[in-house]
């Protein structure tokens, strides 16, 4: 999962295999939830979002699941390719009144061919 | 497609300089964010405006201000750079509305190197 600190998260994941990153978010009263990809040079990149009154959202491949009660949520790609190799952000919204979103820190995911 | 614009890839300034970060969103996007990207840090923000000359400080806005005369434009400056302002610099718009996603759309971003 993601955490606070200076070195990134890393996983490792053969090519054609699942993967999972996983992130913990810190406010209870957040209402929504982005996964964002950022590739090397780039800037992160939108993949899917979800609302709280939601567990699980699909999209191509990518799939966000959101445990309210422990403030979890998670990315599982699919059948992984090696452009999915980047940096993966989640992100919340912490519904302050305004539409700032807090992010976590990123995990590194990387596809072994 | 929304695009989001930042003036340089990459930059060069000295200590002392006066240093000015361009962005521009062509979706007529209310909200713009700068953020500054470290390693193992995340995303953090600096200054956000949700209306043209509306500012609000981020959670780091020490060392800079920003400027919004135009909506499609943000401008981030930095007064007097220091080396520990050398990070990627990320500028963001989103739409204004309770009942519409907030999700954020990114420039390429700027490599700011203070020597």
């Amino acid at each position: 999962g993601e955490s606070v600190g200076l070195h990134l998260p890393t996983l490792s994941v053969q090519e054609g295999d699942n993967s999972i990153i996983n992130c913990a978010y810190s406010n209870s009263a957040s209402d929504y939830f982005i996964w964002y990809k950022q590739e090397s040079g780039k800037g992160p990149q939108f993949i899917i979002d979800i609302r709280s009154n939601m567990d699980k959202r699909q999209g191509q491949r990518v799939t966000v699941l959101l445990n309210k009660t422990v403030k979890h949520l998670s990315l599982q790609i699919a059948a992984t390719q090696p452009g999915d190799s980047a940096v993966y952000f989640c992100a919340e919204n912490p519904n302050f009144g305004n539409e700032k979103l807090t992010f976590g820190t990123g995990t590194r995911l990387t596809i072994i061919p | 497609d929304v695009k989001v614009t930042q003036s340089s890839r990459y930059l060069v300034k000295r200590t002392g300089e006066k240093v000015f970060l361009e962005c521009v969103q062509d979706m007529d996007h209310e909200n713009m964010f700068w953020y500054r990207q470290d390693p193992g840090l995340g995303l953090r923000l600096i200054y956000f405006s949700y209306d043209v000359k509306m500012k609000e400080k981020g959670d780091i806005p020490e060392g800079y201000s920003v400027s919004r005369e135009k909506k499609e434009r943000f401008s981030l400056i930095l007064e007097s750079a220091s080396t520990n302002q050398t990070s990627m610099y990320l500028c963001a718009s989103s739409p204004r509305g309770t009942l519409l996603n907030n999700e954020q759309f990114f420039g390429p971003g700027t490599r700011l190197t203070v020597l």
